[in-house]
Formats: structure tokens, C-alpha cells, sequence
């Protein structure tokens, strides 16, 4: 079975802090990648795709690392309103992409 | 601004009962998606279709059919509804061509079975 791991946390991080999530995935096939952010009682709505030489969105970077089959995410000056679970989601090129059991993050004053 | 709407937000049901959740998208999407959520558990497909009138099961298809009648409309079926399907449903629709093909969630319905 294809798998997507996350560490569930929490991650608990003071405002202004810098945190870094990863995400493996067993299926070496695998084409393409994303980051999804979860509120609480909320559908996931995609925060950004991971491309193959790194992306950066303001205070939030992704890494794809294919050698070792993970991606990361890493957000920089943490507010009080990134606090919500981060899904990691993989697909190999069909129809069906892959979602991990996603990380949260706290964020706290 | 891109919609996926689902047609309720809360639903209580008896135990036995058969329950239709439905979903509906106004992107033109190929593709729609039933999950699961469930503490722990995180996102489990239960179906998806690619076009109208097909299906293809998920992960876990036991205890729910679809029917895709219409290609903004993707229904999702408990024949008999039971407690262990209590749980937040999530629909979602994505294209199958151009990039990224991100998937477009919608709220989720909260389903309760006693």
C-alpha cells in the first residue's frame, strides 16, 4: 500500500517562531506534491504545490527531496492564525493522489 | 471564485436508514472524490469518479454506492446506514489536466448515526 507519513504533533511554537514539517512517501513513482491546510471543523484548501527545485509563498517554503522520498514545509515568523493541521498529499500521476494523517500546528502568544 | 458545495452540513440519522449526501461542483471538473475524516485517521477515499456514469471504489467502498448522473453532481449512498459510518464526509473535485489538478474541497457533512 502506498503510504504518506506525517508526525501528528502537535508541533506548540511561540509567535515569531520558525517550524519545519516533513512529510515521507513510499511510492517512488510519485509525481506530484502538495501542501494542504486544515482548520478546525473545516475542508482542506491547498496551501501550495512543492515543485522539484524548492518554491517559496511568503513565509512559507516547500523542499522536495526525491532521493530520500520526502517534502518539507518550513514556515518562517509564525502567527497565531497559522495554527491548523498541515496535510501532506502525493500523487503518482492518476487520478487519486495520497493524503497523510496531517501534522497540527499551535501557534501560541 | 471556485464552488463545491454539499448539501448539508449537519445530518443525524437512524441506525438502518438509507442516506444520500450530495455533492455539487461548478468548475466543470472530470473528476469528484467522496472521503472519510475521522480523528487519527486522517483523509480515507471512499469513491471517486472520472466522468459520468463511472466509478471507481477507494480505499473503503463497503456500506456506500455513488451514482454520477451528471457531471457537476456526485452522489454518495449508506444503503443502510450504521454507527461505525458516523463521521465528516468530504467531497471534492478536481481536472484532470493542467496543473497542478489541486482538488477543491467542500464543507463537509457531518453525519451522526444512533
Amino acid at each position: 500500500r502506498k503510504e504518506v507519513e506525517q508526525d501528528p504533533g502537535p508541533f506548540n511554537v511561540p509567535e515569531g517562531a520558525t517550524v519545519a514539517f516533513n512529510c515521507t512517501y513510499s511510492n517512488s513513482a510519485s509525481q506530484s506534491f502538495f501542501w494542504y491546510r486544515q482548520d478546525c471543523r473545516k475542508e482542506p484548501k491547498l496551501l501550495m504545490s512543492v515543485y522539484s527545485s524548492g518554491n517559496e509563498d511568503g513565509r512559507f517554503t516547500a523542499q522536495l527531496n526525491r532521493a530520500s522520498q520526502y517534502i518539507s514545509l518550513l514556515i518562517r515568523d509564525s502567527k497565531l492564525s497559522d495554527s491548523a493541521t498541515y496535510l501532506c498529499v502525493v500523487r503518482e500521476g492518476s487520478y487519486i493522489p495520497t493524503f497523510g494523517r496531517g501534522t497540527s500546528l499551535i501557534v501560541h502568544p | 471564485d471556485v464552488k463545491v458545495t454539499q448539501s448539508s452540513r449537519y445530518l443525524v440519522k437512524r441506525t438502518g436508514e438509507k442516506v444520500f449526501l450530495e455533492c455539487v461542483q461548478d468548475m466543470d471538473h472530470e473528476n469528484m472524490f467522496w472521503y472519510r475524516q475521522d480523528p487519527g485517521l486522517g483523509l480515507r477515499l471512499i469513491y471517486f469518479s472520472y466522468d459520468v456514469k463511472m466509478k471507481e471504489k477507494g480505499d473503503i467502498p463497503e456500506g456506500y454506492s455513488v451514482s454520477r448522473e451528471k457531471k457537476e453532481r456526485f452522489s454518495l449512498i449508506l444503503e443502510s446506514a450504521s454507527t461505525n459510518q458516523t463521521s465528516m464526509y468530504l467531497c471534492a473535485s478536481s481536472s484532470p489536466s493542467g496543473s497542478p489538478r489541486e482538488q477543491y474541497f467542500g464543507p463537509g457533512t457531518r453525519l451522526t448515526v444512533t
